[in-house]
């Protein structure tokens, strides 16, 4: 099925463990990007790529990476977990970067770290 | 960046009943959507919508980017219509950043 799949769904993080978060599509999209979504406060963008190597960081950025070395894999990095990166995670994608023809997004990723 | 400010918070109606939910900005925006998100957490795309109205079904959503608003109108709701919605937009001419409003926490009840 055509759509952004993210992995895993849920984890367990020990404080200062690393992980990565994955995300892939199979629709094409240039845009790719990566939000945190956090009781009360909506989603907040932790960055974003434009196309295969070409990132930028969005508003909540610190203590996360990314890359994008292909057009279908936009994967998120925690370098170390700590606990105010408990949340869930969403990676979306959209066809131009101003999401003509609007967003999608994967099922999510819960992560909480302990 | 920009403001996004969505009303009500909360919005509890029997099923059946119309509702409109509102979207403000405090900026020039372009690209504006609004998105559901179901009670599983999955976020859908209802409609892509930087000027004008569209409908889809039951629901149609209006901007009037001049005013710095746009307004997402169900009808006749249903219980499957439970659930967050949210408005997020780009600034104008800062074009990559989509950034949401704090959603509408919407309940159908029979």
């Amino acid at each position: 099925n055509a759509g952004v799949t993210q992995t895993p769904k849920f984890q367990v993080l020990k404080t200062g463990q690393s992980m990565t978060l994955q995300c892939a599509q199979d629709m094409n999209h240039e845009y790719m990007s990566w939000y945190r979504q956090d009781p009360g406060m909506g989603l907040r963008l932790i960055h974003y790529s434009v196309g295969a190597g070409i990132t930028d960081q969005g508003e909540v950025p610190n203590g996360y990476n990314v890359s994008r070395s292909t057009t279908e894999d936009f994967p998120l990095r925690l370098l170390s977990a700590a606990p105010s990166q408990t949340s869930v995670y969403f990676c979306a994608s959209s066809y131009e970067v101003g999401g003509l023809g609007g967003y999608t997004f994967g099922s999510g990723t819960r992560l909480t770290v302990v | 960046g920009i403001q996004v400010e969505q009303s009500p918070p909360d919005l509890i109606l029997q099923e059946g009943a119309n509702s409109t939910l509102r979207c403000n900005f405090s900026d020039s925006v372009n690209n504006l959507q609004w998105f559901h998100q179901n009670p599983w957490g999955q976020l859908i795309n209802l409609f892509y919508i930087p000027s004008g109205t569209k409908q889809n079904g039951r629901l149609s959503a209006t901007t009037v980017a001049t005013e710095r608003y746009s307004l997402l109108y169900i009808s006749s709701s249903q219980t499957t219509d439970s659930g967050v919605y949210f408005c997020a937009s780009t600034l104008t001419g800062g074009g990559n950043k989509l950034t949401f409003g704090t959603g509408t926490q919407l309940k159908v009840e029979l």
